[in-house]
């Protein structure tokens, strides 16, 4: 059973340019969270997801962010017209359900030039 | 709001040093409390859990003791080698949220052999 895959694993942008990093969860698994790492940071949760479903996107900046979970096909965060601030690591996590443990990602690091 | 605080790194020790990462938290009710590792490159892995009060988490050779009179959740392991060189996260799980996991700043751990 394949882990969680994420990709591209390296992601260099500059300003102004959209991100999308792509999450793909585990066989079996219908909840993908999304977390991000600043520089010497821990992790910040920004979004939770279910197939077709956003649940709780209480961590996502306001604008310029947006996560999506079709039916079909990986997860999708996207950050429109990037700025330096948000280089970062981004890692996805799945779960089965919402009561489980969370199973994390290589995680896409992203650069703004 | 509910928090994480861990001990600041980086922790430096020789091969087969005792080794102790503090970590405290605030929050209501009763969190489930965790320990991640992340190694160069890689996304994060579960080390350890615990879920309530008085459970102890172990795994390769760690162990974690959940106290709620101190609120703490100290990593510990008694003989550590240069494989255990890594980043080293507390998190929680509030009791209100089972689905946000909120991190520590995380712990960075080398080994000297």
């Amino acid at each position: 059973n394949a882990g969680v895959m994420q990709n591209p694993r390296h992601l260099v942008r500059r300003r102004g340019q959209e991100a999308r990093l792509r999450c793909s969860p585990m066989k079996g698994h219908s909840h993908v969270y999304w977390y991000r790492q600043l520089p010497e940071e821990g992790l910040k949760f920004m979004v939770y997801l279910q197939k077709e479903n956003i649940i709780d996107e209480s961590g996502m900046p306001k604008e310029r962010f947006s996560a999506e979970f079709p039916k079909e096909g990986p997860s999708i965060l996207r950050i429109q017209q990037v700025v330096r601030g948000d280089s970062a690591a981004y890692f996805c996590a799945s779960s089965p359900t919402d009561d489980y443990e969370q199973y994390f990602g290589p995680g896409t690091r992203l650069t703004v030039t | 709001g509910d928090s994480v605080t861990q001990m600041e790194g980086p922790v430096t020790l020789s091969e087969e040093a005792f080794l102790t990462i503090n970590c405290t938290y605030t929050a209501t009710g009763y969190p489930s409390l965790f320990w991640y590792v992340q190694y160069p490159g890689e996304g994060l892995q579960l080390l350890l859990k615990a879920t309530k009060a008085d459970d102890k988490g172990s795994n390769k050779g760690f162990e974690a003791t959940y106290r709620k009179e101190t609120t703490s959740f100290h990593l510990e392991k008694g003989s550590v080698q240069v494989s255990d060189s890594a980043v080293y996260f507390c998190a929680l799980i509030p009791y209100s949220s089972a689905s946000k996991i909120i991190f520590g700043s995380g712990t960075r751990l080398s080994i000297r052999p």
